[in-house]
């Protein structure tokens, strides 16, 4: 089964530039979105399809997948960015939908 | 924009069989723009996809659940189901539901109920 890697956390102090990665073979062939996800709260889509962001979401959040490794990055990180982030692709070839084991945001 | 709520019991005895509906709102379950789906999270874990339903009544599941799991729904009353059979303390969990976009490209889900605890507790 398709498998994303994430890494557990990543901190950033407020005002930079936050990057989260997530991998998986030849992620670059896939379609990637991704999910913020703050204490207590359902997720919600931040970006799809790679780099694409929902209505409301701030342009500060963007996306890129290339290769093995996709990328969400958050620039000028403000406090309120402070969550744990999914990322999450559709295995076509099992037709099942595969998450990430997420990532911890903490603003410093 | 599309609004849905989960419902059933917060609390399941094991080997029993846990039933959520999710009701959806601002738009209508049988308008073929999008498929429906369930997620759950235990508590301090990540995301699981459990399965999903089209409007036709098509089921795709998370293989690993698969021999459990029934989706089901109800366009009269726009609703949507998910029973999960001999459940143990492993299916306690926050239970979402979503409306997901999916076609032979994309697949992902932009609405998300609040979610639901269900705990699987004698």
């Amino acid at each position: 089964s398709y498998v994303l890697t994430q890494p557990p956390s990543v901190s950033v102090a407020p005002g930079q530039t936050a990057r989260i990665t997530c991998g998986g073979n030849n992620i670059g062939s896939k379609s990637v979105h991704w999910y913020q996800q703050k204490p207590g709260q359902a997720p919600v889509l931040v970006v799809y399809d790679d780099s694409d962001r929902p209505s409301g979401i701030p342009e500060r959040f963007s996306g890129s997948n290339s290769g093995n490794t996709a990328t969400l990055t958050i620039s000028r990180v403000e406090a309120g960015d402070e969550a744990d982030y999914y990322c999450q692709v559709w295995d076509s070839s099992s037709d099942r939908e595969v998450f990430g084991g997420g990532t911890k945001l903490t603003v410093l | 924009q599309v609004q849905l709520q989960e419902s059933g019991p917060g609390l399941v005895k094991p080997s029993q069989t846990l039933s959520l509906t999710c009701t959806v709102s601002g738009g209508s379950i049988s308008s073929g723009s999008y498929y429906w789906s369930w997620i759950r999270q235990p508590a301090g874990k990540g995301l699981e996809w459990i399965g999903r339903i089209y409007t036709s009544g098509s089921t795709n599941y998370n293989p690993s659940l698969k021999s459990r799991v029934t989706i089901s729904v109800d366009t009269s009353k726009n609703q949507f189901s998910l029973k999960l059979s001999s459940v143990t303390a492993a299916d306690t969990a926050v239970y979402y539901c979503a409306s997901m976009v999916h076609n032979y490209i994309l697949s992902y889900f932009d609405y998300w109920g609040q979610g639901t605890l269900v705990t699987v507790s004698s």
